[in-house]
């Protein structure tokens, strides 16, 4: 069955240092991908997403996500972390166009400590 | 609005009793989404509608949960005999016809069950 795996539960950086989220998904083809935000209290925002060509895709908040097939990944990286990037993080993917329903991994709660 | 709205934003029922959540999607969305969040865990898929249709409902848990679109745009999630299992977030989100749409759902911040 697909599905979307985020392997860690929570994370904590520091601020100023580097992040690095990991999503694995179980698709036979390449899906497509996205990775959201949510904050407390408020809806989940888009940050980025893939659906071909360059597998290094650039996202909003200074985000970007790189797309491995041989590694079935699409881990989502910041080379600062800021304060107010403290949220949970979620990963997920469609496995056709259209408006096919989005499947989420569990997410990924960001702590940023001083 | 300018976004997807949903009502109410909290609700607290007691076991047994019948509840509806409205959502009202962004205008000319046609693709309308309830998604459940539960403590913890990431969006759980619920049903879809292109249109008034129900386009994919496989993600109900069972038959005391319907959702009807009568007119193509706001959207109700009914939950009958409501159990204390079924506290969550649910969340709605909505997202444009495009030709070959691969673009992003839009979600409100969600209508929050508690069920005593």
């Amino acid at each position: 069955a697909q599905s979307v795996t985020q392997p860690d539960i929570h994370i904590t950086v520091s601020e100023g240092a580097s992040l690095e989220l990991r999503c694995n998904y179980s698709y036979g083809a390449t899906p497509y991908l996205f990775w959201y935000v949510q904050s407390p209290g408020q809806g989940l925002q888009l940050l980025l997403k893939y659906f071909s060509g360059d597998t290094l895709v650039q996202g909003i908040k200074g985000f970007e996500a790189e797309f491995k097939r041989s590694q079935s990944s699409f881990n989502l990286r910041k080379p600062s972390v800021h304060w107010s990037d403290a949220a949970e993080y979620f990963c997920a993917f469609r496995w056709g166009s259209g408006n096919t329903p989005l499947v989420f991994g569990k997410g990924t709660r960001l702590s940023v400590i001083a | 609005g300018a976004g997807v709205s949903q009502t109410p934003s909290n609700k607290v029922t007691e076991k047994g009793k019948y509840v509806e959540l409205r959502c009202d999607p962004i205008s000319g969305h046609t693709a309308l989404y309830w998604y459940r969040q539960s403590l913890g865990q990431g969006p759980e898929f619920l049903i879809y509608f292109q249109g008034t249709g129900a386009a994919d409902d496989s993600g109900l848990p069972n038959d005391r949960f319907f959702a009807v679109r009568p007119e193509g745009s706001v959207s109700t999630l009914k939950i009958q005999r409501t159990e204390r299992g079924d506290s969550a977030v649910y969340l709605c989100a909505s997202s444009p016809i495009k030709g070959t749409n691969t673009g992003e759902l839009f979600f409100g911040e969600g209508s929050r069950l508690t069920v005593l």
